[in-house]
């Protein structure tokens, strides 16, 4: 696709529950990024890949979140046994490699809402 | 370690006023600077980028120097209409260890016709 695509757009899910959050990046991206943005917040970075491999995931809140990318294309965050503070807009991102200069491209995010 | 601080919001304008969201960061070495933006409704979108000293990002009328000596990257528009109204995102990357994109809390901008 032309864009960066995130689905779904919004998931209302209960206590409890597991969520699975799926992004698919721009073709050819190398890099993913997942970031949480919480109401009034600013980006929290949780975890990105290069290619299938995570560098960094220490962003990640809890064992609750887990996130894999398969095919160095689409990943998923999977969040177990969700909690009303996991309430966020969860977004993602790609670039075409991991580097210092080059620019992400966002999705335009999943709305979760834990009730 | 690696920051990005921002001035608070909101910031609300008359249309024609002059815009400066104030931008500082705490990074080792020479960092890559952004500047997004979040219309309403719509994802993150780069603005603007400056990748070494001295360097100015600039578009649609938005400017940014990137300041080694004081550590900021503050943005700019000389006349700002109801169009931009947005948050606005100050973001670093480093240039080496791990390459995620640090962003500041956001400044919500509002102008007023």
């Amino acid at each position: 696709g032309a864009g960066v695509s995130q689905s779904p757009s919004n998931k209302v899910t209960e206590k409890g529950k597991d969520v699975e959050l799926r992004c698919d990046p721009i073709s050819g991206h190398t890099a993913l990024y997942w970031y949480r943005q919480s109401l009034g917040q600013g980006l929290e970075f949780l975890i990105y890949f290069q290619g299938n491999s995570a560098p960094d995931k220490s962003g990640l809140p809890s064992d609750r979140f887990s996130a894999e990318r398969t095919g160095g294309s689409v990943s998923t965050l999977t969040i177990q046994r969700t909690q009303q503070e996991d309430s966020a807009v969860y977004l993602c991102a790609s670039s075409v490699r991991v580097s210092g200069n080059t620019e992400a491209f966002f999705g335009q995010g999943t709305r979760l809402t834990v009730v | 370690g690696n920051s990005v601080t921002q001035m608070e919001g909101p910031v609300t304008l008359s249309e024609e006023a002059f815009l400066t969201i104030n931008c500082t960061y705490t990074a080792t070495g020479y960092p890559s600077l952004f500047w997004y933006v979040q219309y309403p409704g719509e994802g993150l979108q780069l603005l603007l980028k400056a990748t070494k000293a001295d360097d100015k990002g600039s578009n649609k009328g938005f400017e940014a120097t990137y300041r080694k000596e004081t550590t900021s990257f503050h943005l700019e528009k000389g006349s700002v209409q109801v169009s931009d109204s947005a948050v606005y995102f100050c973001a670093l990357i480093p240039t080496s260890g791990t390459y995620k994109y640090i962003f500041g809390t956001g400044t919500r901008l509002k102008v007023l016709a």
